[in-house]
């Protein structure tokens, strides 16, 4: 099984700045299978970014994805409080996983 | 509109069994894998299984395997998840979702309650 691993676990930013968010995995993931979503509070997740770096329909373009093999980054550009949520890589090949998560805050 | 509208909250108690459901509307069922995702109280994300509505075929994460059952009726459009006996650590929501570039459908949750 492919363990991922988000780090920060939470990271506290202040509007207008830029949060990144990293998801290393424990062997090499394809890059067609990795996404990011977003859950807000009470909330089901959504689909932020799949294969790496295509954005879902009506996600902002602040939000971008990059990376291969073991390491795979979400950047968001310009925060603003409705960003408030927690992000879960997740590599969906042939036993899927989900990262930990990293909760994201406005100070 | 494409949808997974999952059933309404359960109370059961240890040992009990438990059937719940998400019927999928605005496309073609069984042209794509639904998924079940398990979420503890405060916790992430946990991938249980995944069903093909098409080849009836199911698969299972090691963690949950034994434990539940993923089944789909193609004709009512719906998949299910299911246990035999649960027990007090199977408290959570669960989410089914639609497989397709990642998760991109997510039906609202079911909270199950497994309590004496």
């Amino acid at each position: 099984e492919i363990v991922l691993t988000q780090s920060p676990d939470t990271l506290s930013l202040s509007p207008g700045e830029t949060a990144t968010l990293s998801c290393r995995a424990s062997q090499s993931v394809s890059s067609i299978f990795l996404v990011w979503y977003q859950q807000k509070f009470g909330q089901a997740p959504r689909v932020l970014i799949y294969g790496t770096h295509n954005r879902a329909k009506g996600v902002p373009d602040r939000f971008s994805g990059s990376g291969s093999g073991t390491t795979f980054t979400l950047t968001i550009n310009r925060l603003e409080p409705e960003d408030c949520a927690v992000y879960y890589c997740q590599q969906y090949g042939t036993s899927p996983t989900f990262g930990q998560g990293t909760k994201v805050d406005l100070k | 509109e494409v949808q997974l509208v999952q059933s309404g909250a359960e109370v059961k108690k240890p040992g009990e069994s438990l059937r719940i459901s998400c019927e999928g509307s605005g496309y073609s069922f069984n042209d794509y894998w639904v998924a079940w995702v398990r979420q503890l109280p405060g916790k992430g994300l946990e991938w249980m299984g995944r069903i093909d509505p098409k080849q009836s075929e199911s698969r299972y994460s090691p963690s949950f395997e034994g434990r539940i059952t993923i089944s789909a009726d193609k004709s009512m459009k719906t998949a299910y998840l299911q246990w035999d006996s649960l027990v007090a650590s199977d408290t959570a929501t669960y989410y089914c979702a639609r497989r397709s570039t990642g998760l991109d459908v997510w039906g609202q949750g079911t909270t199950v309650i497994v309590s004496s």
